[in-house]
């Protein structure tokens, strides 16, 4: 079965200032997919961005990035030029693209910005 | 991307009583599951509701207590039986399609925050 591990509870960052999320998985498969989705006080999950493991470029979202080590099995996120509103839960999720295609998530990373 | 339509968004119930969870998407979808999200905590699968058919549940999770429908591709319920004050958590609905050009965005409904009394 695979795990996905978030070894820092909780962040925190200067408004403006960069900070990154670490996230480590276990899998003996080849094929599959990794996230980041973002949890604010209202609950709703917001995928923030995601990572195929088949392509080796890491993948951008605007001010989101994430530095995807395939052998070393670590996927972590950095968040640049943090503002108020990236202040959530963020959780790491892994996703196997074989049989059933459910999302085991990591146990999250609370970041906090400081204004 | 799917607009998901869960409700209700929160009830407070009494122990022993039953309360049934809707999930109900814009468009049909390949792929519904349901998640438990205890205080403080991370999201844990309950079940993947599968149309037509029994739900496929995961280990620690029983059809019993949470009893899911799925009768189309586009709604589901999850209820949750017989309840105590250990079942107060958030519940979410996911869903997504198969395919390898679709099908690794899940997207989740906003949430349905369960207090047992």
């Amino acid at each position: 079965a695979q795990t996905v591990t978030q070894s820092q509870p909780e962040m925190s960052v200067q408004e403006a200032e960069t900070v990154t999320l670490s996230c480590t998985y276990d899998t003996s498969e080849s094929d599959y997919y990794l996230f980041w989705y973002k949890q604010p006080p209202s609950r709703q999950m917001i995928l923030v961005i995601r990572q195929e493991a088949y392509k080796q470029q890491n993948a951008t979202e605007n001010r989101f990035s994430v530095n995807f080590q395939k052998a070393a099995k670590s996927f972590s996120l950095k968040i640049s030029d943090s503002q108020l509103g990236d202040a959530a839960m963020y959780f790491c999720a892994y996703r196997s693209n074989f049989g059933n295609e459910k999302l085991t998530f990591g146990t999250g990373t609370r970041l906090t910005i400081i204004p | 991307s799917a607009v998901i339509s869960q409700k209700p968004s929160r009830d407070i119930c009494q122990r022993g009583t039953s309360l049934t969870i809707q999930c109900q998407v814009d468009s049909q979808v390949t792929m519904m599951f349901w998640y438990r999200q205890q205080p403080g905590q991370s999201l844990t699968l309950i079940a993947t509701a599968n149309q037509g058919s029994e739900a496929t549940y995961e280990s620690g999770f029983v059809i019993d207590k949470f009893p899911i429908s799925r009768p189309n591709l586009t709604f589901s319920t999850l209820t949750v039986s017989n309840m105590s004050p250990e079942d107060s958590s958030i519940y979410l609905c996911s869903v997504g399609n198969r395919g390898r050009a679709t099908n690794e965005k899940l997207f989740f409904g906003s949430g349905t925050q369960l207090s047992v009394l």
